[in-house]
């Protein structure tokens, strides 16, 4: 099972919006409303910011947005701020042979 | 809140075993959830190695499944990771985490980094 695709780098300005895109099959991210985005910090343990495609965890600030698409689903950060600068992974339930895979992964850089 | 704290040895030698342990706090693992295993290389992205739930159900990534084996402690409220012939490719930050049935990993242990080394 392959990795889900994402962009290597995303970046944007204070205050844009930036959007990075995970790209799966249709036996992944097409077909379950399972996909999870994560943010990691430098050092630190990654974190949940979205689940279920589009719902997000309390204390995880409105600017971040899920949605999904076919087989991509898609993770919007408005108004960037600089502290959004880190590391962005989405997961998806891969189905009973596969269970979970994650993206490569894309580090977002606030210019 | 839950907490999890990986544990375990920092160095392992080529051809030997993993072997980690992820003690729960704040939460009772029989309780429901899954419990996972993530590793990271260092510099490279997320990969899931694994999981089981409080029965004992265990769902192993097919790419390690033939290394990998989890086992979990109720009494005790840990899980725990071995995988057998480790090589220098297995050196990796080590989090175990909770996993609910849609994939969500949260929250996330702190990390080990174990390495592969003779």
């Amino acid at each position: 099972q392959s990795a889900l695709t994402q962009p290597p780098s995303a970046s944007g300005s204070p205050g844009q919006s930036v959007t990075i895109s995970c790209t799966g099959t249709s036996s992944d991210v097409g077909y379950y409303n399972y996909v999870s985005w994560y943010q990691q910090h430098p050092g630190k343990a990654p974190k949940v910011i979205i689940y279920d495609v589009t719902k997000r965890p309390s204390g995880v600030p409105d600017r971040f947005s899920g949605s999904k698409s076919g087989n991509t689903a898609s993770l919007t950060v408005s108004g960037l701020q600089t502290e959004d600068e880190a590391d962005y992974y989405c997961n998806s339930y891969a189905g009973n042979n596969n269970y979970v895979i994650f993206g490569g992964g894309t580090k977002l850089t606030v210019l | 809140q839950a907490q999890l704290q990986e544990s375990g040895p920092g160095l392992v030698k080529p051809s030997e075993t993993l072997s980690l342990t992820c003690i729960v706090s704040n939460y009772s693992i029989d309780l429901g959830y899954y419990w996972g295993w993530i590793r990271q290389p260092p510099g490279k992205g997320l990969e899931w190695i694994g999981h089981i739930y409080h029965t004992g159900n265990t769902y192993y990534n097919p790419s390690l499944k033939s290394r990998v084996t989890m086992s979990i402690n109720t009494s005790k409220n840990q899980f725990s990771l071995k995988l057998s012939s480790v090589t220098a490719a297995d050196t990796a930050t080590y989090y175990c985490a909770r996993v609910t049935s849609t994939v969500r990993v949260d929250p996330w242990g702190q990390g080990t980094l174990v390495s592969v080394s003779s």
